[in-house]
């Protein structure tokens, strides 16, 4: 069965400092990847995916992902935040564009 | 991508009823989800909804609780029955438009007292 593990449920920065937000996920077959936001009180909206090809994503805001099949990871980055990067972020993943299993979130709160 | 509209966006109701929640998408796709975000919670899959089959539910979610209806290919319902506070959540639907990516609506936030 799959699962996703996000590894920090919070994760507190400063205004421009770079951010890591750790996802690492198991399953038995090949899996898409993808990381959601959710800002306060709205839905979820699409920052990047991974579906095959370059194992390093690009996603909107500046976000990137990169996917490590090896280490089952697929770990999000951005060289300096924004107060406008805080809201809750979800890694999730998929076999083959079915149901998605989601990780449990991990809060982000960028401090000026 | 799609663009989906959820109907209410919030509601509050009294133990004991039943709220019936409309999911429109602007295009036909084949696959439909809905799912539950309890507060502080990730998002849980309840059930999958696609058009000219009965919905298939995940372990936990029975259809007499969450009944789905889905009668063409841009619109579907999910009805919350029975409702006990235990059931305020956000309720989202989603869709896979192709490509293997899902796009979410915007969600319903019930609150049942």
């Amino acid at each position: 069965a799959q699962s996703v593990t996000q590894l920090d449920s919070q994760v507190p920065v400063f205004e421009e400092a770079p951010v890591e937000l750790r996802c690492n996920y198991s399953s038995s077959v090949s899996v898409y990847l993808f990381w959601y936001v959710q800002y306060p009180n709205q839905g979820l909206q699409l920052l990047l995916k991974y579906l095959s090809g370059s194992t390093l994503v690009k996603g909107i805001n500046g976000f990137e992902a990169e996917f490590n099949k090896s280490q089952t990871s697929f770990h999000l980055r951005k060289p300096s935040v924004h107060i406008s990067d805080t809201a809750e972020y979800f890694c999730a993943v998929s076999e083959e564009g079915g149901k998605l299993i989601f990780g449990q979130g991990t809060e982000l709160s960028v401090k000026p | 991508s799609a663009v989906i509209s959820q109907k209410p966006s919030r509601d509050i109701c009294q133990r004991g009823t039943s709220l019936t929640i409309q999911c429109q998408v602007d295009s036909q796709v084949t696959m439909m989800f809905w799912y539950r975000q309890q507060p502080g919670q990730s998002l849980t899959l309840i059930a999958t909804a696609n058009q000219g089959s009965e919905a298939t539910y995940e372990s936990g979610f029975v259809i007499d609780k969450f009944p789905i209806s889905r009668p063409n290919l841009t619109f579907s319902t999910l009805t919350v029955s029975n409702m006990s506070p235990e059931d305020s959540s956000i309720y989202l639907c989603s869709v896979v438009p192709g490509g293997g990516t899902q796009y979410f609506g915007p969600g319903t936030r019930l609150l049942v007292l």
